[in-house]
């Protein structure tokens, strides 16, 4: 297992357009956190699952948002109808234990044109 | 409102030289300091923790010293390396928050050969 992989690495799509995001995080983490970044922030969280179970989402997280953890495994970010204001670089963590550090993925950038 | 701020965007350092981040919170309720750094096109990578049970930790170059009365979190790295030139968030996390880390916006440390 090499880390938190996350896919794909850059998204361009048209305002207006849904796109979806998938993380897979290290297989023994049953945490799992979604984090979005825009340019010179830094990172602001967005939702957190346990297992399969969402269990805190930010107001940062519009009714165009979802995110779900099927089986608590891997994990899918999908924002529908995007906005240019959604453009940022959207980036997964997982950890195992509360008080460590997390393992964040290498991100997704989108880019809404 | 900004609970973690890094007032310098960016700091310049001589290789050998100690480099000193410095990182203000506001809200009393956080009990765990991280360090993260990140170089471009990946995704943060923790670097060192703190609880607020303590006013120093140290592993290997890089030292994190807690001051609680003033709020205030600062990251030493002694020597500094050309390799260590990234941008060094400094995140804050609480005990009722799931852990969900909230970030200062970063700065660009470059150390100079």
């Amino acid at each position: 297992d090499t880390g938190v992989s996350q896919n794909p690495r850059h998204k361009i799509t048209k305002r207006g357009q849904n796109v979806t995001f998938r993380c897979d995080p290290i297989s023994e983490h049953n945490r799992l956190y979604w984090y979005r970044q825009t340019l010179g922030q830094g990172p602001e969280f967005l939702t957190y699952f346990q297992n399969e179970a969402q269990l805190e989402k930010s107001r940062l997280l519009s009714d165009r948002f979802s995110a779900e953890r099927p089986k608590g495994s891997f994990s899918t970010l999908e924002i529908q109808r995007t906005e240019q204001g959604d453009s940022a670089m959207y980036l997964c963590a997982s950890s195992l234990a509360v008080l460590y550090g997390y393992t964040f993925g290498s991100g997704t950038r989108l880019t809404v044109v | 409102d900004q609970q973690v701020k890094q007032n310098s965007p960016s700091l310049s350092v001589q290789e050998g030289r100690i480099s000193i981040l410095n990182c203000d919170y506001t809200n009393s309720m956080f009990d765990y300091f991280l360090w993260y750094k990140k170089y471009p096109a990946e995704g943060p990578t923790f670097l060192i923790s703190i609880s607020s049970i303590k006013d120093k930790n140290e592993d290997g170059r890089f030292t994190v010293f807690l001051n609680k009365s003033a709020k205030h979190l600062s990251l030493h790295i002694v020597p500094s390396q050309p390799g260590d030139s990234a941008v060094y968030f400094c995140a804050a996390s609480y005990s009722g928050s799931a852990r969900q880390l909230t970030f200062g916006s970063g700065t660009q440390l470059t150390v100079l050969p």
